[in-house]
């Protein structure tokens, strides 16, 4: 099974851009792994912001994109708000019809 | 609105079993497939099972096969997780989340401890 990593924490200044990467083990992630980028707050069940590397759902703040970068899934948050301080995980298909989530990806609004 | 309500955690010891049911409203449930994600207490997510809209196909994560059964039942808007031989490692709050995972429920907590 595949290990997906991404960066344990980061952080961005109120009004920056940063980009959060989802790498593997198994070689490049590209858009037939259909990453997915979910925020989690504390207390709360996760929310789909990015499906299918780039596509937004309607709820997503139009200061998330999604997108490929050198073999990794990429999210990026341009014009960080406080309220974007959160957890945040991709989710990418694996062989067999399995997914495997990252580790996460803590990000500080400071 | 679309809403998912799990039901059926606990506490069980080593070894036991339980069965999660999630109940589905607010759109038509025999259309689409259906995940389970559980994540332990503040640790990440972890992706479990999926079943398709019409009982098929059905995958398990490595962790859980043999041990873990998913199923549904259409007319009763429900899916459901039947676990068995439950391990410490188990303990997780375990989400229900529809196809593609656009909506989730508020998990139900399963702790297996002596």
């Amino acid at each position: 099974q595949a290990v997906v990593t991404q960066e344990p924490s980061l952080t961005v200044s109120p009004g920056g851009t940063v980009t959060l990467t989802c790498g593997s083990n198994t070689g490049a992630v590209t858009s037939g792994h259909y990453p997915y980028w979910f925020q989690q707050k504390p207390g709360q069940a996760p929310k789909t912001l990015i499906y299918d590397t780039s596509n937004k759902h309607a709820w997503t703040p139009a200061r998330f994109s999604g997108s490929l970068l050198g073999g990794k899934a990429a999210l990026t948050l341009s014009g960080a708000q406080p309220e974007d301080e959160a957890e945040y995980y991709c989710l990418v298909s694996n062989s067999g019809g399995n997914w495997v989530f990252g580790g996460g990806t803590k990000l500080t609004v400071l | 609105e679309v809403q998912l309500v799990e039901s059926g955690g606990g506490l069980v010891q080593p070894g036991g079993s339980l069965r999660l049911s999630c109940e589905a409203s607010g759109f038509t449930f025999s259309n689409y497939g259906m995940n389970w994600v559980r994540q332990a207490p503040g640790k990440g997510l972890e992706w479990v099972s999926f079943i398709g809209s019409g009982d098929s196909p059905i995958y398990y994560t490595d962790s859980v096969k043999g041990r873990f059964t998913i199923s549904r039942d259409n007319a009763k808007n429900s899916l459901y997780l039947q676990m068995s031989s439950l391990r410490a490692e188990d303990t997780a709050l375990y989400y229900c989340a529809i196809e593609r995972l656009v909506y989730w429920g508020q998990g139900t907590l399963v702790t297996v401890s002596s």
